[in-house]
């Protein structure tokens, strides 16, 4: 598609439930990150693939959180047990590849909200 | 350690005003790049420019504007007879190699700014 496009756009969701948030990425860009904004905050890092492989996990909160990406494309967040302080906006961006140094395109994000 | 300061939480100016949002950075890289992204109310963050750190020219491009200066390491933005369509927070950012060769960028806190009609 033209952006990066990803969905559910809201989810709200009860305490102890999984949830799984899509990422489809610019078509072509090798490079998919995935990013928490919490209400009124900056970005917080969570995952980056470069193609299928997570090469960087390191910014994933707990082991609740996973992350896989398939066909160099279409990339899954899956939250198991969520809890209250998972609630935040879920952003997904690509690049054409990780030279471009962080010029980054992003998604409108998912809100997640756990009761 | 890497850090992006945002001091300014928050501006409000009557539209036509100009208006700067302040950046200040800490890096012991000598190569690095700094961005500036604004997120407006649909919530989806876009990239605004890249500046090379071996670059110290000012960019201008339309109303907007960036001054880079090493010497006091800031990159600051500003926006020129501002309008209401400017209303939205604006994020600077500084790349660094992560554990695994890829960029990775640290944020700045955000400046929301409100231009008033």
């Amino acid at each position: 598609g033209a952006g990066v496009s990803q969905s559910p756009s809201n989810k709200v969701t009860e305490k102890g439930k999984d949830v799984e948030l899509r990422c489809d990425p610019i078509s072509g860009h090798t490079a998919l990150y995935w990013y928490r904004q919490s209400l009124g905050q900056g970005l917080e890092f969570l995952i980056y693939f470069q193609g299928n492989s997570a090469p960087d996990k390191s910014g994933l909160p707990s082991d609740r959180f996973s992350a896989e990406r398939t066909g160099g494309s279409v990339s899954t967040l899956t939250i198991q047990r969520t809890q209250q302080e998972d609630s935040a906006v879920y952003l997904c961006a690509s690049s054409h590849d990780r030279e471009w140094a962080g010029e980054l395109f992003f998604g409108e994000g998912s809100r997640l909200t756990v009761l | 350690a890497q850090k992006v300061t945002q001091a300014q939480t928050e501006i409000s100016v009557v539209e036509k005003e100009d208006v700067t949002l302040d950046c200040v950075y800490e890096t012991r890289d000598t190569t690095y790049y700094l961005f500036w992204y604004k997120q407006p109310p649909s919530g989806e963050l876009v990239f605004l420019i890249r500046r090379n750190s071996f670059d110290e020219q000012n960019e201008i491009s339309g109303r907007y504007s960036w001054n880079f200066q090493k010497s006091t390491s800031s990159f600051n933005f500003t926006i020129t007879a501002s309008q209401v369509v400017d209303s939205a927070v604006y994020f600077c950012a500084l790349s660094e190699v992560g554990r695994e060769g890829n960029y990775q960028l640290i944020w700045g806190a955000g400046t929301k700014l409100i231009i008033k009609p």
